[in-house]
């Protein structure tokens, strides 16, 4: 089976800028999370989605969106750039039918904001 | 908010040598999750365990977890220069949906050869 596949792999804007990511989950799962990772904040949650609907969201401004489509496939945006949106950003993928659900994560994207 | 706090931040061993990682959070959970990192890329799952377990093996991995003082641990044993990564223990929120997993900020394991 595939792994989560992200895409592009590496990113470079310019502050004011809007970008999409995209991920491709595991063929069967339902559910995918956009993670934030930076030096200073760790691993922070985005949100998540399932069955194209968001199911839950982090405390992030409303810069940061997402979507999800009927293959299960995600996107996030970002506009208005800042600086400070310089991250790894990470989605996962998981069954999300029951209480234990293993995620499994893609190579991420790493956003370069100048 | 941080749920998982790994102890220590950083550690260097030998290979061969055990590696043991420690994390604690501080609400109840449904099941705890250790991730392996290498270098700035993508996390690697490594076990998840229930609350109402308390061992589990996978290989060279040993997890325990002990509910009642809200923590777990990861043991690495034989380690190899491979196992150089960061490693992150993660929570379920339960008030939250269950894609939403919440990080500790890592140990840090450096295995010299």
């Amino acid at each position: 089976k595939a792994g989560v596949t992200q895409t592009p792999r590496y990113l470079i804007k310019t502050r004011g800028q809007q970008v999409t990511l995209s991920c491709s989950p595991i063929s069967g799962h339902r559910s995918v999370s956009w993670y934030q990772q930076t030096p200073g904040q760790g691993l922070q949650f985005l949100f998540e989605y399932f069955s194209e609907t968001q199911r839950n969201k982090g405390n992030f401004p409303g810069r940061f969106s997402g979507r999800q489509f009927s293959n299960s496939r995600s996107e996030m945006n970002v506009s208005t750039l800042e600086l400070g949106d310089s991250a790894l950003y990470l989605c996962a993928s998981s069954f999300s039918t029951g209480t234990y659900n293993e995620q499994f994560f893609g190579p991420g994207t790493r956003l370069t904001v100048l | 908010s941080q749920q998982g706090e790994e102890d220590p931040q950083a550690l260097s061993i030998q290979e061969g040598e055990n590696a043991t990682m420690n994390c604690s959070y501080k609400t109840s959970i449904n099941n705890l999750q250790w991730y392996r990192q290498n270098s700035g890329r993508g996390l690697v799952h490594l076990i998840l365990i229930r609350s109402n377990e308390r061992e589990k093996h996978s290989g060279r991995l040993r997890v325990t977890l002990d509910t009642s003082k809200k923590s777990s641990s990861l043991l690495i044993t034989a380690s190899r220069a491979a196992d150089t990564a960061s490693y992150f223990c993660a929570t379920d929120d339960p008030g939250g949906s269950q894609g939403n997993l919440i990080f500790g900020k890592g140990t840090k394991l450096s295995v010299k050869p």
